[in-house]
């Protein structure tokens, strides 16, 4: 079945460091999404992609960045992570001509 | 430019009738609703595109006025499986397809 994957699930790292958080579909869908989830602010776009070689900010770009060399993946880098980018990650994608979302299960990273 | 959602928290008994409204300050094209479940990615439930437009799915619907730039979502005769945190996401008219600002969300619990 087709399917929006995550990896890692869960990933603990220092301040500094750089991180990349891969997001996979497998529909062929043109659009994809990151979305970071923290209490009290509920989602907030962080990039997002119409297609290859496409990206855009969204609202909270600062220190993450994407990159789309194929339909399928949208990997989040971030440069330098700061203990302020403990979140929940989520990334979505929706087809062509459409704006219905599909959301992967996310990724828990946690900065120390 | 997030909308803001009313309540922020509510509880019912099963068999309840539950109303969650979205407000922006923003002229909408578009209004989606989602659901989350502890721990688990947001689900779709429906997007409603046209003034006055009010869609279904089994026994929550939703309206969207597009002259007051509001939506509500109707849940009616509640289940234990309605309890999650509602999210409503609006897109601006204008503004990038699918390019969605969710509101805070509003938290359901449905009991016995």
């Amino acid at each position: 079945d087709a399917e929006i994957t995550q990896s890692p699930r869960h990933k603990i790292t220092e301040t500094g460091r750089q991180v990349t958080l891969a997001c996979h579909q497998t529909w062929n869908h043109n659009n994809m999404f990151w979305y970071r989830q923290d209490l009290g602010h509920g989602l907030r776009l962080i990039h997002y992609s119409y297609g290859v070689q496409d990206t855009n900010k969204g609202e909270v770009s600062d220190g993450y960045s994407v990159s789309r060399s194929n339909t399928e993946d949208l990997p989040l880098t971030l440069e330098s992570a700061a203990s302020s980018q403990t979140s929940v990650y989520f990334c979505a994608s929706s087809r062509q001509g459409s704006r219905r979302q599909y959301f992967g299960p996310g990724t828990r990273l946690t900065v120390t | 430019q997030q909308p803001v959602q009313s309540p922020q928290a509510v509880i019912l008994r099963e068999g309840e009738d539950a109303v969650i409204n979205c407000s922006s300050s923003k002229a909408l094209y578009s209004v989606h609703w989602y659901r989350q479940k502890h721990g688990e990615a947001p689900v779709f439930l429906m997007i409603l595109l046209k003034g006055g437009e009010q869609k279904g799915h089994e026994k929550i619907s939703a309206s969207f006025n597009e002259k007051k730039q509001q939506s509500s979502l109707y849940l009616t005769a509640s289940q234990l499986s309605y309890s999650g945190t509602y999210f409503c996401g609006t897109e601006i008219r204008g503004g990038s397809q699918g390019n969605l600002i969710f509101g805070k969300g509003t938290k359901l619990s449905v009991k016995p």
